[in-house]
């Protein structure tokens, strides 16, 4: 079913800090993982996917890791700015469509 | 590059009237998803077509909700007889195939009933 959880709902970093939003998914067979960013009054902005054969998968300024054996993945802003600032979603996908199940999320907030 | 576009943004309705929610998918893309989105809340899965094919609607209330996406045209939500209790943002994804791709989002209709 739906449940994917993060851990923390509100996270706050100091601008310039490094910021990691967790993430754990209840489906061991879940084979595609995307991290969204929302901000207020939008929909939600693709940062970086991961699948399941791999660990680890960076981006400009991001990072995702996937642990399997725990059911967990992270996302890691590096020199977080006060643009980060919104909500993070983790989203994940086990059957043969693209149908995705998300978790709560975690708001970040960025302190200048 | 146009993205996912959704219109109305904003929709007031009063309860037992009807909402008509416009998706427009990425050109090329011909798979659309719909999800929903309470305040506070992460996003829940609803229905999911292809070009006059509903692939997955098991998110989707079984009563006043139906979904298309035809042949020409954008897919289009239609709930019926609005009660307070739909109030929510409406988010359309899009993909150019039904595995393993991104799926990018519109910027949402909210809907607020009265």
């Amino acid at each position: 079913g739906e449940s994917v959880g993060l851990h923390l709902p509100t996270l706050s970093v100091q601008e310039g800090d490094n910021s990691i939003i967790n993430c754990a998914y209840s489906n061991s067979a879940s084979d595609y993982f995307i991290w969204y960013k929302q901000e207020s009054g939008k929909g939600p902005q693709f940062i970086i996917d991961i699948r399941s054969n791999m660990d680890k998968r960076q981006g400009q300024r991001v990072t995702v890791l996937l642990n399997k054996t725990v059911k967990h993945l992270s996302l890691q802003i590096a020199a977080t700015q006060p643009g980060d600032s919104a909500v993070y979603f983790c989203a994940e996908k086990w059957d043969n469509f693209n149908k995705f199940y998300f978790g709560s999320g975690t708001k970040l907030n960025v302190k200048p | 590059n146009a993205g996912v576009m959704q219109n109305p943004r904003h929709l007031v309705r009063r309860r037992g009237q009807e909402a008509r929610l416009r998706c427009s998918p990425v050109k090329g893309h011909s798979h659309v998803y719909w999800y929903r989105q309470l305040p506070e809340e992460g996003l829940k899965f609803m229905v999911y077509l292809q070009k006059e094919n509903i692939i997955d609607e098991s998110g989707m209330p079984k009563e006043r909700f139906s979904a298309e996406f035809p042949k020409e045209g954008p897919s289009i939500l239609r709930i019926q007889q609005v009660v307070r209790g739909d109030s929510a943002a409406y988010f359309c994804a899009s993909s150019p195939a039904g595995n393993g791709n991104t799926i990018y989002f519109g910027e949402g209709s909210w809907l607020t009933v009265v």
